[in-house]
């Protein structure tokens, strides 16, 4: 069965300081998207990034950067100088597609989240 | 604009009054599903949809019900609600090949008295 993990339940850092949000997935096949999703205060879920089980490549968008490592079964999220905006629950999830054709069929599981709050 | 709309955003119901949490997406997306997130669990699946008239459970469909009569629309339907249905609800829908990945609605939060 699919799990992911986010062991980090509640991170605080000062603002400008960079900080990392942990995820390690579990899952039996090969072809697998893992995603990550911020929820503002205001409670809708925002997608930030796809990332295919083919695809190892870190991937950087601005301040927000990702490392995906199938050896340790991990898609950390780093954000790099914070900012008081960063403030967010934040979740990781996978996806196991049984084919390439058959994107979008199987659920998302989610990590618990982390909330990640910036200080001033 | 793409987007996935649901109503009501928040709803405060007794217990075993039936109501419907209505969803819509306008992307043409064949697949739908819905979550509910509760604290210290994530999100869970209720039901999803490949496609009109095809849906099935996911991992807590107890006390829900799901139609898919257009492709666009997803409706959520409790019977008869009880106060562990106090959640707040999420509806998505997926597009498919290059654009694989789920759009969310702004989520309906329900409590149940």
């Amino acid at each position: 069965a699919q799990k992911v993990t986010q062991a980090q339940t509640e991170i605080s850092v000062v603002e400008k300081e960079d900080v990392t949000l942990d995820c390690v997935y579990e899952t039996r096949d090969t072809t697998y998207y893992l995603f990550w999703y911020k929820q503002p205060p205001s409670g809708e879920l925002v997608f930030l990034i796809r990332r295919n089980s083919f695809d190892e490549q870190n991937e950087i968008s601005g301040r927000y950067s990702w490392n995906f490592q199938k050896s340790t079964s991990s898609f950390n999220f780093t954000i790099t100088a914070s900012q008081v905006v960063d403030s967010a629950v934040y979740f990781c999830a996978l996806s196991e597609a049984m084919s390439i054709s058959n994107f979008g069929n199987e659920k998302l599981t989610f990590g618990t989240g982390t909330r990640l709050t910036i200080i001033p | 604009e793409a987007q996935v709309t649901q109503n009501p955003r928040y709803l405060i119901t007794v217990t075993g009054k039936k109501l419907t949490v209505t969803c819509s997406q306008n992307m043409n997306h064949e697949y739908m599903s819905w979550y509910r997130q509760d604290p210290g669990l994530g999100l869970r699946q209720i039901y999803y949809s490949m496609n009109v008239e095809v849906t099935d459970k996911g991992d807590v469909p107890e006390g829900y019900k799901v139609s898919r009569k257009e492709k666009r629309n997803f409706p959520l339907i409790l019977e008869s609600p009880s106060p562990n249905q106090t959640s707040l609800y999420f509806c998505a829908s997926s597009g498919d090949g290059a654009n694989y990945g789920y759009t969310f609605g702004s989520g309906t939060r329900l409590t149940v008295v």
